[in-house]
């Protein structure tokens, strides 16, 4: 069964330094999202892109943080300058459709130090 | 804002037994899932459902739109249920999910 796939699993930052997270969402879905939760918080919704642009954002996905499709099967999320409290798991979805059930990354753990 | 509560935060079951998660949200909503989050943290999709019932395989799921209320059913419980429940629930405007914190569940053999 097709998957989504994030790259790295686990990533280690120093403060201050910008970070990319990778996604491989599955070939034929149209609809990518970023989602993150904080250790021992619920999951939260960051940003939904659709036909090159974001749909939707979160009060969280401030300047700070961008989105982008280079190539046509890579959904990245950059964080330009990190801070302490961005230490969470990232987890990328992708849909066929904005309707249907969405599939889950196995999800990026990014620590902040 | 839509505030999604579950219950019970914790749950521990016998295998075997039957279990029921719940979720109420606030304010309507034009789907719900109902995701399952493992130990080592990755997300499945369990359901999608704006009404009525679905069922797969031992898992079921309801919902009430005029209660705003869904439960999760798991019938003849087994130690690999044990995950984490989450509902979350897309509102009508746009495709954004807000999230429950969670139901942690642990089915002892």
């Amino acid at each position: 069964e097709p998957e989504v796939t994030q790259t790295p699993s686990h990533q280690v930052t120093q403060m201050g330094q910008e970070v990319i997270l990778r996604c491989v969402p599955i070939s034929n879905h149209l609809y990518f999202y970023w989602y993150r939760q904080i250790l021992g918080q619920k999951v939260e919704f960051l940003v939904s892109f659709y036909n090159n642009e974001i749909s939707e954002k979160s009060e969280i996905f401030d300047d700070q943080f961008s989105v982008e499709r280079p190539d046509g099967s890579n959904f990245t999320l950059k964080i330009r300058s990190t801070k302490l409290e961005d230490s969470a798991m990232y987890f990328c979805a992708s849909g066929p459709t904005g309707l249907q059930p969405q599939h889950f990354g196995d999800g990026t753990r990014l620590s902040i130090l | 804002k839509n505030e999604v509560e579950q219950s019970p935060q914790n749950l521990t079951a016998q295998e075997g037994e039957f279990i029921t998660i719940n979720c109420s949200y606030s304010v309507g909503i034009s789907a719900l899932h109902w995701l399952q989050q493992h130990p080592g943290g990755g997300i499945v999709s369990l359901f999608m459902l704006s009404s009525g019932k679905k069922k797969h395989g031992r898992l079921i799921a309801t919902i009430n739109i005029q209660e705003k209320h869904s439960s999760l059913h798991i019938t003849a419980s087994h130690p690999r249920d044990s995950a984490v429940y989450i509902c979350a629930v897309r509102n009508n405007a746009g495709n954004m999910l807000t999230f429950g914190g969670g139901t942690r569940l642990m089915v002892k053999p």
